[in-house]
């Protein structure tokens, strides 16, 4: 079935760096749009960055610009968030999901998500 | 901020009927379909409405979906308490370039 695991939180110092992984499985992966989401605690859903199918078109929230990087090999089926300039505001569960569209440019369709990976920012 | 607006709360008795409204505006409700996700206590969220009111696979016609304007609402019929989740409405955001949620809506079975 269609599957998405997220790995590679943890806690990290404010400035630090994280990179975050989401393994895809049971779908062709390279013919799909990809998010990332987080969920502060106590918090709604924050859309972080999308890309493209084939890696070429990348868009992040205002809140990450410049900090956080999107990118994926579909040879791998993977999915990765590369965070530096962590700040304590970047605490979260940050979650992959997949647009279910086959090579869709992009929606709020966001169908299956993974069980989500807690990331800490704090000194 | 959440840039769609949702009640924080909502509750209801089991058997009645609930319903959930999500704010937004021309750049996003207005202009593109809306989603809603139910998120249980622990695993990620799970699409339960897309495209405004239809409903995947596997979702019990209780829930429906409506949109009018730069508004939409979730309805929740013969509530059971295992419909007792947070709710999040989603819709395209035209000016960001990217998905919108609302702060999500926690639904409490008395």
């Amino acid at each position: 079935q269609v599957q998405l695991v997220e790995s590679g939180g943890g806690v990290v110092q404010p400035g630090g760096s994280l990179r975050l992984s989401c393994a895809a499985s049971g779908f062709t992966f390279s013919s799909h749009v990809m998010y990332w989401v987080r969920q502060a605690p106590g918090k709604g859903l924050e859309w972080v960055a999308l890309i493209g199918y084939d890696g070429s078109n990348k868009h992040n929230a205002d809140s990450v610009k410049g900090r956080f990087t999107i990118s994926r090999d579909n040879s791998k089926n993977t999915l990765f968030l590369q965070m530096n300039s962590l700040r304590p505001e970047d605490t979260a569960v940050y979650y992959c999901a997949r647009d279910p569209y086959v090579k869709g440019t992009g929606g709020a369709w966001l169908d299956p998500w993974g069980q989500g990976t807690l990331v800490t920012v704090s000194s | 901020q959440s840039v769609l607006t949702q009640p924080p709360s909502a509750s209801g008795t089991p058997g009645q009927r609930v319903t959930i409204s999500c704010s937004g505006s021309s750049s996003n409700i207005g202009s593109n379909p809306v989603y809603w996700y139910q998120q249980l206590p622990g695993p990620g969220p799970k699409l339960l409405i897309y495209k405004n009111n239809q409903r995947p696979s596997g979702v019990p016609d209780r829930f429906s979906g409506s949109k009018s304007g730069t508004s939409a609402s979730l309805a929740i019929s013969g509530l059971r308490s295992d419909d007792e989740a947070e709710y999040h409405c989603a819709a395209w955001d035209d000016s960001l370039s990217g998905p919108v949620f609302g702060g999500g809506t926690k639904l409490t079975v008395l």
